[in-house]
């Protein structure tokens, strides 16, 4: 069983529309990342964070480490923002050696 | 900012033949890198971790000696995939750390390589 699960696996939303993206861990963490994966496969790293909430344009990254879950939420998305989204557990003792485990990713379609 | 960058993007090989993928980090040394294999729809899986000046370690279950994996610089990596089969095709993609920036930096990923062995 994956240890990173997100939610929802698909969403398909409307241009303007406010979208919000899951992360839950089961066991502590060091960070957590979010990457952003474009159509063609090339990876972005858009956040890491490991309390509190982070911000950069549009995208904005909270956590609760109490509860151990994570958000990306988009405020008026945009067909360009379309992607897959995975979050990233990073911790001493996690995945392999870089520390990491992968959630499976939110396959996101912003339509115009 | 830090670029890792990886070539080729896309290539088609015939089974049997061995493939090639560069990952260099372009503004930053990198002494460890990693190697990620991921297929459709799944997580990004560690295939291994590519050591400057010494062996590549394997996650368990990838066969060493068909993924072969050279660190020979502190900006270049490179992944051969040996004796290429059907069922080797996948996205192939390196991430890097920026040593500089701390244990929990940012990985900074390469755009990958996509690999049909025909």
């Amino acid at each position: 069983k994956n240890e990173v699960e997100q939610s929802p696996q698909n969403l398909t939303a409307q241009e303007g529309e406010f979208i919000t993206i899951n992360c839950s861990y089961s066991v502590g963490i060091s960070a957590l990342h979010w990457l952003q994966q474009h159509p063609g496969g090339g990876i972005v790293s858009l956040f890491m964070l490991s309390s509190g909430k982070k911000k950069h344009g549009r995208l904005i990254a909270t956590i609760n480490i109490q509860e151990k879950h994570s958000s990306l939420h988009i405020t008026a998305s945009h067909p360009r923002d379309s992607a897959v989204y995975i979050c990233a557990a990073h911790g001493p003792g996690r995945g392999g050696a870089d520390g990491l485990t992968f959630g499976k990713g939110t396959h996101l379609i912003i339509q115009p | 900012g830090a670029v890792v960058s990886q070539h080729p993007s896309r290539v088609i090989c015939k089974s049997g033949t061995s493939v090639k993928i560069e990952c260099r980090s372009l503004d930053f040394q990198a002494t460890t890198m990693f190697w990620y294999r991921q297929f459709p729809k799944q997580s990004l899986m560690l295939m291994a971790t590519s050591n400057e000046g010494s062996k590549a370690t394997y996650e368990q279950g990838v066969e060493k000696d068909k993924f072969l994996i050279n660190h020979a610089s502190l900006t270049l990596s490179t992944l051969t995939v040996t004796s290429a089969h059907p069922e080797d095709s996948s996205f192939y993609i390196c991430s890097a750390r920026d040593p500089g920036t701390g244990a929990y930096s940012p990985l900074h990923f390469g755009n990958g390589t996509r690999l049909t062995v025909t």
